[in-house]
């Protein structure tokens, strides 16, 4: 099976830029997506195909993916932001999930 | 709006099945895949299954496959989860999304509040 690695946790002073990484075998070559999960709420996709940001999820994030890493850059960061991250891509017919990362906006 | 509505959750006894249903609205059902993704208590997102539209071809982790089925009434835009022989590690939130893409490289957009699945004695 295709092993995502995504770090446990990742702080970030606010107003600060935050990256979450998202490593895997060439993922270059596959398309990654992100979801944000907000604690006691519903995943929701905040990036699409690497780079796409869906209508109503700000400018502040973006989203890259090249070699053997994917990242997730949140700018200006929020309290509002502090959630669990998800990348997420398909391995033939079999989605795949990293383990997630817990976002702290301090 | 749309909207996905998950129903049929509870608590079983191991060894036991269950029927999950997601009631689908404000689009139109038959033409998306759709997916089955469950959350341990305090874990990450796992996939578990998934459907194509119209063709109604189905697929499965590992971690499920020959225990759980998926199915769908494109006419009363519901999708099932058939769960059988329960195990303790199938204790999660279970959660319903529609599939958007071109089928190769699906993301999961919007999903439903979830149900819970207790798999206890």
């Amino acid at each position: 099976s295709y092993d995502l690695t995504q770090p446990l946790s990742v702080s970030v002073a606010l107003g600060q830029t935050a990256a979450i990484s998202c490593g895997g075998d060439n993922i270059g070559r596959k398309s990654v997506h992100w979801y944000q999960q907000k604690p006691g709420q519903t995943p929701v996709v905040v990036i699409y195909r690497n780079t796409n940001r869906p209508s109503g999820i700000p400018e502040r994030f973006s989203g890259s993916n090249s070699g053997n890493t994917a990242t997730l850059t949140i700018s200006r960061a929020q309290t509002g932001d502090e959630a669990d991250y998800y990348c997420q891509v398909w391995d033939n017919t079999i989605a795949m999930f990293g383990a997630g990362t817990k976002l702290t906006v301090l | 709006e749309v909207q996905l509505l998950e129903s049929g959750g509870g608590l079983v006894q191991p060894g036991g099945s269950l029927r999950l249903s997601c009631t689908a609205s404000g689009f139109t059902f038959s033409n998306y895949a759709m997916t089955w993704v469950r959350q341990a208590p305090g874990k990450g997102l796992e996939w578990v299954s998934d459907m194509t539209g119209f063709s109604g071809h189905t697929y499965y982790a590992d971690s499920v496959r020959g225990r759980f089925t998926i199915s769908r009434d494109n006419s009363k835009n519901t999708l099932f989860l058939q769960l059988t022989n329960l195990r303790a590690d199938d204790t999660a939130i279970y959660y319903c999304a529609r599939e958007d893409g071109r089928a190769s490289d699906n993301w999961f957009d919007p999903w439903g509040q979830g149900t819970p699945v207790i798999v206890s004695s």
